[in-house]
């Protein structure tokens, strides 16, 4: 199975801040990765997809990047309903594995 | 409105079976790849099982193997999670998602429902 870290687990940060956040797969996965937004009782939003593609409707301050086994999510200018748990998603091959989530905080 | 909408969840003991549905609207159905994501409490996603379209191979987590059969009615716009000899370390909310078309990631999602099992 594919296995994937994410760091940091946990982010301290203020509104207008630059954020960066790093996936690393166990091997190889091309640009099969996602990335999701989850606030606490709701269901993940998904933000982008095959490792740079903006989801329809997410806002342009959020942007991915990376290939192989690195890969970063970055939000360029932090906003207050940012605040969340991030998880990224590999989708190279079965089983789909999710990263353990980065939690995002004031 | 495009929507998920899951039901079937509750409390059931260790050993015992629990039937989950998704109710599909808003999209055509049965051109979707269809998936099933857990999330035990305060923990993170994890992906259980996923179906092709009508007539493709269906998959399942190590976790679950063996135990959950996923399933869906296209005539019905619905998708199923028949659980089996359930334990406590299925306890979670369970997640119904729409695999966006051509790629293995989660484009919409369910509200989820809420499993518990236990004594």
């Amino acid at each position: 199975d594919i296995q994937l870290t994410q760091s940091p687990s946990f982010l301290s940060a203020s509104v207008g801040d630059r954020v960066t956040i790093s996936c690393r797969a166990s091997q190889g996965i091309s640009s099969y990765l996602a990335w999701y937004q989850q606030k606490p009782g709701k269901a993940p939003k998904l933000l982008i997809y095959a490792a740079s593609t903006l989801q329809t409707g997410v806002p342009s301050r959020f942007s991915g990047s990376g290939s192989g086994t690195e890969f970063t999510l970055t939000i360029s200018s932090l906003q207050p309903e940012d605040f969340a748990t991030y998880y990224c998603q590999q989708m190279n091959r079965y089983p789909l594995t999710f990263g353990p989530g980065t939690k995002v905080d004031i | 409105e495009v929507q998920l909408l899951e039901s079937g969840g509750g409390l059931v003991q260790p050993g015992g079976s629990l039937r989950l549905s998704c109710a599909a609207s808003g999209f055509t159905f049965s051109i979707y790849a269809m998936t099933w994501v857990r999330q035990a409490p305060e923990k993170g996603l994890e992906w259980v099982s996923a179906i092709s379209v009508s007539g493709g191979p269906t998959y399942h987590a190590d976790s679950v193997k063996g135990r959950f059969i996923i399933s869906r009615d296209d005539s019905k716009n619905m998708l199923y999670l028949q659980m089996n000899s359930l334990g406590v370390e299925d306890t979670a909310v369970y997640f119904c998602a729409k695999d966006l078309r051509g790629y293995d990631a989660f484009d919409m999602w369910g509200q989820g429902t809420k499993v518990t099992v236990s004594s």
